[in-house]
């Protein structure tokens, strides 16, 4: 199992970012995806999920209506589009395989810093 | 979608146990048996070794245990070694496909 984030960098507060990571190793287009952040020298958060057909996605209240998480099933993608950014959102951001309602495997995380 | 609750941290000698606690509610960890445990040592990703309650991961030793009562999960760690210091996060799933994860806990070997 492999998961590759990228797209990562420094925007203004207000700006927008896209997110991708890329899966290798495993069923892709059977498995569903999650999004976790983790601010410097903070806890984990989970911030969005997404099913196999994209058919349903959630999101933490925190980031509802900014963010929106999706899949290309064709290039074994998942992405995390980041709009309205705010300083709390930097951190670094796991892109991470679900099994069984749980998070089994991550990526390496790639490092978003929202800052003016 | 508040965080579970874990200790700061813990800490224990080499070749003593310890025990990690998180709490949550009857909406997460009261009422699903999906809660997991991860360790992150500094500056790497997360890495599963518990999942549903008490199940180890591949490749993890028995000297950590995993269990649940009411509202509380727990993390057990036995025999322990100086690599088993690190952070950890319990998780677990809250219904209507979300999760929560708890505050972390620093694990310190003395």
């Amino acid at each position: 199992v492999q998961l590759v984030e990228s797209g990562g960098g420094l925007v203004q507060p207000g700006g927008s970012l896209r997110l991708s990571c890329a899966a290798s190793g495993f069923g892709f287009s059977n498995s569903w995806m999650h999004w976790v952040r983790q601010g410097p020298g903070k806890g984990l958060v989970w911030v969005a999920y997404i099913n196999s057909d994209e058919s349903t996605t959630t999101y933490a209240d925190s980031v509802k209506g900014r963010f929106t998480i999706s899949r290309d099933n064709a290039k074994n993608t998942v992405y995390l589009q980041m709009s309205s950014l705010r300083v709390e959102d930097t951190g670094v951001y796991y892109c991470a395989r679900d099994y069984g309602y749980e998070i089994q495997d991550w990526g390496q995380g790639t490092l978003v810093t929202v800052s003016s | 979608q508040s965080a579970l609750t874990q200790p700061r941290s813990v800490s224990g000698s080499p070749g003593q146990s310890v025990t990690i606690s998180c709490t949550g509610t009857n909406s997460d960890v009261g009422g699903y048996n999906d809660v997991s445990w991860y360790q992150q040592h500094p500056g790497k990703a997360p890495k599963l070794m518990i999942y549903d309650v008490t199940k180890r991961s591949s490749g993890v030793p028995d000297r950590l245990s995993g269990s649940k009562s009411g509202n509380t999960a727990s993390l057990t760690i036995s025999g322990l070694q100086a690599d088993d210091e690190a952070d950890y996060y319990c998780c677990s799933f809250a219904g209507s496909f979300t999760w929560v994860f708890g505050g972390g806990t620093k694990l310190t070997v003395l």
